[in-house]
């Protein structure tokens, strides 16, 4: 089963407005990424937060954890058209020391101009 | 421009031909994994290479043959494959295999099965 879920799975903004995505797993984690995939393309790494940390930012993106709710939040602020894009969350799996990471359901911005 | 370089971009191929995909990453990493990614869904990982050895397969079926000749390549063997098997398939490395590295992309290999 997949370890991270994601919502929502669609969200249409305006450019220049803040968009947050969720993502929530099932077991421990160590490490927390996300990730972005433009249509067609293959993903490309945003940000990486660690089990011990709540909150990270990295320009316009701020990531938050936490591991009470197994949970993650993703913040874009003052979105662009260029932010159109599908955004996921892949982790880890520390109770059974799997090192490879599952990738949840994904949600796809849509940033109108 | 991305720094992993998958061939071909896209494959046609009958159930009963062979095929290979290819990728390749010249950033010294040691780590190499094979996804598959049906529209709509997420990667799905299918094989992780580490300093050139298998360390997982995701139960894939025979038909897929991994190969990793040397540090910088890696290939997947195609052979008699179904319908079910038309997805983009997507190479990654990352510096080791540990999750506490980002993974680095191609562009995927997107493949139709007739």
């Amino acid at each position: 089963s997949q370890q991270g879920e994601e919502d929502p799975q669609a969200l249409s903004i305006q450019e220049g407005e803040n968009a947050t995505m969720n993502c929530s797993y099932k077991t421990s984690i160590n490490n927390l990424q996300w990730y972005r995939q433009n249509s067609g393309r293959g993903l490309v790494h945003l940000i990486l937060i660690r089990s011990n940390e709540r909150e990270k930012h990295s320009g316009r993106l701020r990531v938050t954890l936490d591991t009470s709710k197994k949970s993650s939040s993703l913040l874009i602020t003052a979105s662009r058209a260029a932010d159109t894009a599908s955004y996921f969350c892949a982790t880890d799996a520390a109770d059974t020391g799997r090192r490879a990471l599952t990738f949840g359901s994904g949600t796809r911005l849509q940033v109108q101009p | 421009d991305t720094e992993v370089t998958q061939t071909p971009k896209h494959l046609v191929m009958g159930m009963t031909n062979k095929k290979s995909l290819k990728c390749e990453q010249h950033m010294g990493h040691r780590a190499m994994y094979w996804y598959k990614q049906k529209a709509k869904k997420p990667p799905e990982l299918m094989f992780v290479y580490s300093y050139e050895k298998l360390s997982i397969n995701e139960s894939v079926p025979s038909r897929f043959s991994p190969e990793c000749p040397n540090s910088s390549l890696l290939n997947l063997h195609l052979h008699a494959l179904q319908p079910e098997d038309s997805a983009l398939y997507l190479c990654a490395s990352s510096q080791d295999y540990n999750s506490n590295q980002p993974q680095h992309f191609g562009d995927g290999t997107r493949l139709s099965i007739l």
